[in-house]
């Protein structure tokens, strides 16, 4: 079992409203990564980080922003909900030098 | 950049008979090929890779094979178990770009009783 969470794991929100997606890992992994998962099954990666004060944007553009102030810990934010953001929300880690990514179980976020 | 695709998307096979999932991938430098499992309401997990000096790996009831000439993976599963039923992804990793691991879109794999 990967030490590896998600909260929440399931969120209803309105509109207009402002939310963080938390992501912590155990491991210590350097890098750190979120994928925006579609009905499809499609993984789209929107953000990444090397490590502590890095983060880089992804394949997809997205309204998300993220922050990365510890090791562990790497926040999704969205400023404004809007139901386009509606989607599963997948975060996860690897090690420097490693290959095998590491996933939490990810936030399914609906916006009304 | 890397581009994996991956078929078929839906898969629905007898319990008992053997699934096949095969991805392609663009990047010669690609060395690196691991499969995920995701069940519902979980994350990916990975259940196999393989590296890109061998040809063949198997960890009992499934097997990956790779054909680096080609640039084609694929991933076998013998006797199928409701268990199996779930989305596969196969990805290949460059080392460069952004992340260095590219996804394919998914196969949802369907086990009928």
């Amino acid at each position: 079992e990967a030490d590896i969470y998600q909260t929440p794991r399931y969120l209803v929100i309105g509109t207009g409203k402002k939310i963080t997606l938390e992501c912590s890992q155990t491991m210590g992994h350097d890098k750190m990564y979120w994928y925006q998962q579609d009905p499809g099954m499609e993984l789209h990666l929107i953000h990444y980080s090397y490590g502590v004060n890095s983060t880089e944007k992804g394949d997809l553009s997205s309204e998300s922003t993220v922050s990365r102030i510890r090791t562990e810990h790497f926040p999704l934010t969205l400023e404004s909900a809007r139901p386009s953001h509606t989607s599963q929300y997948l975060c996860a880690s690897r090690a420097q030098g490693a290959t095998e990514a590491f996933f939490g179980q990810g936030t399914r976020l609906t916006v009304v | 950049g890397e581009n994996v695709e991956q078929h078929p998307s839906t898969l629905s096979v007898q319990e008992g008979d053997s699934a096949v999932i095969k991805c392609t991938y663009s990047d010669s430098a690609s060395n690196y090929f691991p499969w995920y499992k995701q069940e519902l309401g979980k994350g990916p997990q990975l259940i196999i890779d393989i590296r890109s000096n061998v040809g063949e790996k198997k960890d009992q009831r499934i097997a990956v094979t790779l054909n680096k000439t080609a640039k084609h993976f694929s991933l076998h599963i013998t006797e199928t178990q409701p268990e199996d039923s779930a989305v596969y992804f196969c990805a290949s990793y460059s080392g460069g770009g952004a992340d260095g691991l590219t996804f394919g879109k998914g196969t949802h794999l369907i086990i009928q009783p």
